[in-house]
């Protein structure tokens, strides 16, 4: 277990389609977080887990958003009836006590 | 509300010290942090300070912290062309991360 994993690095959708982007954190690391980072912007806060349980949601997780990690372990992030908007790099991190690990990212674009 | 501002820009000369600079908002920040970012890849944890200490030094690396002004700042020594990329300071709120729109540090040889 070599850090946090996303799953696709690339994504590019049609406007009104539904995606869904997958994050393996390290294994030990019971938080995950997931970041949505616009072009010349920092990364933003979207939602954060606790093993399953999702405890905190950002006002920029609009209801077209849905994030669930099932059994603590991976994470999906799904974005229902994408618009262009949505286009962005979509960043998972995950941390034990202090120390976030970030993946690679997914990168949508909504066409 | 919690915010955190760097300057945009930063051009050096290999072999120079850069120096990058953020001001925060949220005195109750238990950690900074500094993040590098290279083009299309996610973010690497450089360093953080712990809120209690003023300085902290890892190699090429120093973090300098006043808290009584809220200012953070990345000096690298011996700036290489390799440590071109978007530096990134963030804070804690909670459990989430709030970063600053990020600071190109640009070296040219």
């Amino acid at each position: 277990d070599t850090g946090v994993s996303q799953d696709p690095r690339h994504k590019i959708t049609k406007r009104g389609q539904n995606v869904t982007f997958r994050c393996d954190p390290i294994s030990e690391h019971n938080r995950l977080y997931w970041y949505r980072q616009t072009l010349g912007q920092g990364p933003e806060f979207l939602t954060y887990f606790q093993n399953e349980a999702q405890l905190e949601k950002s006002r920029l997780l609009s209801d077209r958003f849905s994030a669930e990690r099932p059994k603590g372990s991976f994470s999906t992030l799904e974005i229902q009836r994408t618009e262009q908007g949505d286009s962005a790099m979509y960043l998972c991190a995950s941390s034990s006590q202090y120390g976030y690990t970030f993946g690679s990212g997914t990168r949508l674009t909504v066409v | 509300g919690e915010d955190v501002e760097q300057s945009l820009f930063l051009s050096v000369r290999e072999g120079d010290s850069s120096v990058i600079n953020c001001t925060y908002t949220d005195s109750s920040s238990t950690y900074l942090y500094w993040y590098k970012q290279e083009p299309g890849a996610g973010l690497q944890l450089l360093t953080y300070i712990f809120s209690n200490m003023d300085m902290k030094q890892d190699q090429r690396l120093t973090v300098l912290l006043n808290k009584k002004d809220k200012h953070l700042s990345l000096r690298i020594a011996d700036t290489q062309t390799g440590d071109s990329a978007i530096y990134f300071c963030a804070e804690t709120a909670g459990t989430a991360l709030i970063f600053g729109k990020g600071t190109t540090l640009s070296v040219s040889s």
